[in-house]
């Protein structure tokens, strides 16, 4: 298996527009993550689906982040509009447990001008 | 409010040398705790585990102590590599009677540097 695939992996782009993350997860693993990782709050949990539905969005700073998962291959974290303090690295997992050890992609640095 | 700490944000340590990475929480129902490992321009990956019903774990130069009662746990890499060199992050959830395991806690991290 390739892993959890995430993409871009890297994106600029400027104030107020509207970015899409993507990601694929380990396929048979039923629990997806998206985190944010910052310098001053490390890794943060944004949401977390179960089976494609959302289980936990209660991470989410704010109704400018989406996240949605059509089907057990695909999910995706939406901002819009993009403010420079969303800039950071955005990480997608997934697991067979919601506790048990999660795989990470490698990440999407996002940097909001 | 922060529930898992890692209070130092660096480490630096010789090569051949422990690394002591420490991480404390804060919420007593958390009986699982994970290490994981991150390379710059990676995602973290699992590197240990331990259950909140053991007081050590040991997987090669890893080993996981956990102090309930302080409410502390610590990871000790023997003897440290340049390889080892990473940013280092805690993480906890509940399982509980139930079996249901929580969502993960993850700590700020720590940048551990293996020097030559």
């Amino acid at each position: 298996d390739a892993g959890v695939i995430q993409s871009p992996r890297h994106e600029v782009t400027e104030m107020g527009q509207e970015v899409t993350l993507r990601c694929k997860p380990i396929s048979g693993h039923d629990y997806l993550f998206w985190y944010r990782q910052t310098m001053m709050r490390g890794l943060e949990l944004l949401i977390y689906f179960n089976n494609n539905v959302p289980i936990d969005d209660s991470g989410m700073p704010e109704d400018r982040f989406s996240a949605k998962m059509p089907n057990a291959s695909f999910s995706t974290l939406k901002i819009q509009p993009s403010e420079p303090r969303d800039s950071a690295v955005y990480f997608c997992a997934s697991s067979l447990g919601v506790g048990t050890e999660q795989f990470f992609g490698p990440g999407t640095r996002l940097t909001v001008l | 409010d922060q529930q898992v700490k890692q209070n130092s944000p660096s480490l630096s340590v010789q090569e051949g040398r422990i690394s002591i990475l420490n991480c404390d929480y804060t919420n007593s129902m958390f009986d699982y705790f994970l290490w994981y490992k991150k390379y710059p321009a990676e995602g973290p990956t699992f590197l240990i585990s331990i259950s909140s019903i053991k007081d050590k774990n040991e997987d090669g130069r890893f080993t996981v102590f956990l102090n309930k009662s302080a409410k502390h746990l610590s990871l000790h890499i023997v003897p440290s590599q340049p390889g080892d060199s990473a940013v280092y992050f805690c993480a906890a959830n509940s399982v509980g009677y139930t079996g249901t395991a929580s969502k993960l806690t993850f700590g700020t991290g720590t940048r551990l540097q293996v020097t030559l």
